[in-house]
């Protein structure tokens, strides 16, 4: 048990719709990370958010999606209007001491 | 820009060991990491390497760096039909977004 929880575990949703992820890392952590991993590829970065305050953003974060963390302790992933090349595995992490990522379980996405 | 490699495939018959390499770019990588992804899960942290060290030892696991080449790799002894999963290599680099992971190897377990 990492002490990251996703929900929903999986999500299945028509094109055009909006979707919500939540990840509730069990204790309290600064540094919090969202990830996203289609089949066959490793895990790539989404964003990244120190406390509350969202400090990096990757180039495949659209202006569609948007993660925010409110109190500086669970975080929302939002995509709205959904696409088919949404499709993926949505991971948070939080992270190590020395840098490691513990991962929660994902929640899987499909977007009809 | 940062980069990993990995072989996508590597199939061994239980009991012997595997050995999974990796190849990265970014020399200012601090840690390098393994990971690993069993069907539908998430990512499970297996063991780390701290830049100046060239071996870590952890039960069935070794991990070697030779940083000249960048090359990192990961062996399993005695490998079982539970180590069936996949694979990742990732590095810290310099920036504040995390790990870069490699695409995983399939690690195939043949009885």
């Amino acid at each position: 048990d990492t002490g990251v929880s996703q929900d929903p575990r999986h999500k299945i949703t028509k094109r055009g719709q909006n979707v919500t992820f939540r990840c509730d890392p069990i204790s309290e952590h600064n540094r919090l990370y969202w990830y996203r991993q289609t089949l066959g590829q490793g895990p790539e970065f989404l964003t990244y958010f120190q406390n509350e305050a969202q400090l990096e953003k990757s180039r495949l974060l659209s202006d569609r999606f948007s993660a925010e963390r409110p109190k500086g302790s669970f975080s929302t992933l939002e995509i709205q209007r959904t696409e088919q090349g949404d499709s993926a595995m949505y991971l948070c992490a939080k992270g190590g001491p020395t840098g490691e990522l513990f991962f929660g379980e994902g929640s899987r996405l499909t977007v009809l | 820009g940062e980069d990993v490699e990995q072989s996508l495939f590597l199939s061994v018959r239980e009991g012997d060991s595997s050995v999974i390499n990796c190849t990265y770019t970014d020399s200012s990588s601090t840690y390098l990491y393994w990971y690993k992804q069993e069907p539908g899960a998430g990512l499970q942290l297996l063991t780390y390497i701290f830049s100046n060290m060239d071996m870590k030892q952890d039960q069935r696991l070794t991990v070697l760096l030779n940083k000249k080449d960048k090359h990192l790799s990961l062996r399993i002894a005695d490998t079982q039909t539970g180590d069936s999963a996949i694979y990742f290599c990732a590095e810290m680099g310099g920036g504040a977004d995390g790990l870069t992971f490699g695409k995983g190897t399939h690690l195939i377990i043949q009885p």
